[in-house]
């Protein structure tokens, strides 16, 4: 049973098209994340969720919605993608936001190639 | 600031103990957590350390923490190929809503 799944896990497209990412979560957790990791690995912080209300929306450009239906699931949907935004795209949960003792849980990455 | 400091490479052999270092930036952080991330995968959460302890052992991992310099690090006992990975730490200010401020990884490579 996987705790927490994204689909697709690759997904390319050219330039100017709009793709969604999809996360889904089984843990019964209240808080979704969405982190971006960039070519250099590094890992930033984009957007959280707790029960279904937007709690961090970083300095993002607003071609980047997050929805979350429920507090299970979280997507990303992305307008007119651009090269820069070609990256590993991480989905995330923690059981009440804090991630005290047990940390967050991460997907497995969905690889976003834009040409 | 944000940035949690990490050095980006080191280089062991097999069987050799490894030290990952961490610099993290607010002394109100409450816990702090390793994560593996082998390459093509997620994270892994290795072990994470409340501030109010020095030191945690699971296994072959020690995590050592000095709050006074906000230094955080890994010990790998008995290296192994296997272990080659970036290696992540992170804090959290353990309130409802924050999120995990990582470093940028320290790529562990193991040579046989």
């Amino acid at each position: 049973d996987t705790a927490v799944s994204q689909t697709p896990k690759y997904l390319v497209t050219q330039m100017g098209n709009d793709k969604s990412i999809k996360c889904e979560q089984n843990l019964g957790h209240d808080t979704m994340y969405w982190y971006k990791q960039d070519s250099k690995k590094f890992l930033k912080i984009m957007f959280s969720y707790n029960n279904k209300e937007l709690i961090i929306n970083e300095t993002v450009p607003n071609r980047f919605s997050p929805k979350s239906p429920d507090k299970a699931h979280l997507n990303l949907h992305i307008n007119s993608l651009e090269l820069g935004d070609s990256a590993v795209y991480f989905c995330a949960s923690s059981r009440d936001g804090t991630g005290n003792y047990y940390g967050y849980t991460f997907g497995s990455g969905t690889r976003l190639t834009v040409v | 600031g944000e940035d949690v400091e990490q050095s980006l490479f080191l280089s062991v052999r097999e069987g050799d103990s490894s030290v990952i270092n961490c610099t993290y930036t607010d002394s109100s952080s409450t816990y702090l957590y390793w994560y593996k991330q082998e390459p093509g995968a997620g994270l892994q959460l290795l072990t994470y350390i409340f501030s109010n302890m020095d030191m945690k052992q699971d296994q072959r991992l020690t995590v050592l923490l000095n709050k006074k310099d906000k230094h955080l690090s890994l010990r790998i006992a008995d290296t192994q190929t296997g272990d080659s990975a970036i290696y992540f730490c992170a804090e959290s200010r353990g309130q409802a809503g924050t999120a995990l401020i990582f470093g940028k990884g320290t790529t562990l490579s193991v040579s046989s």
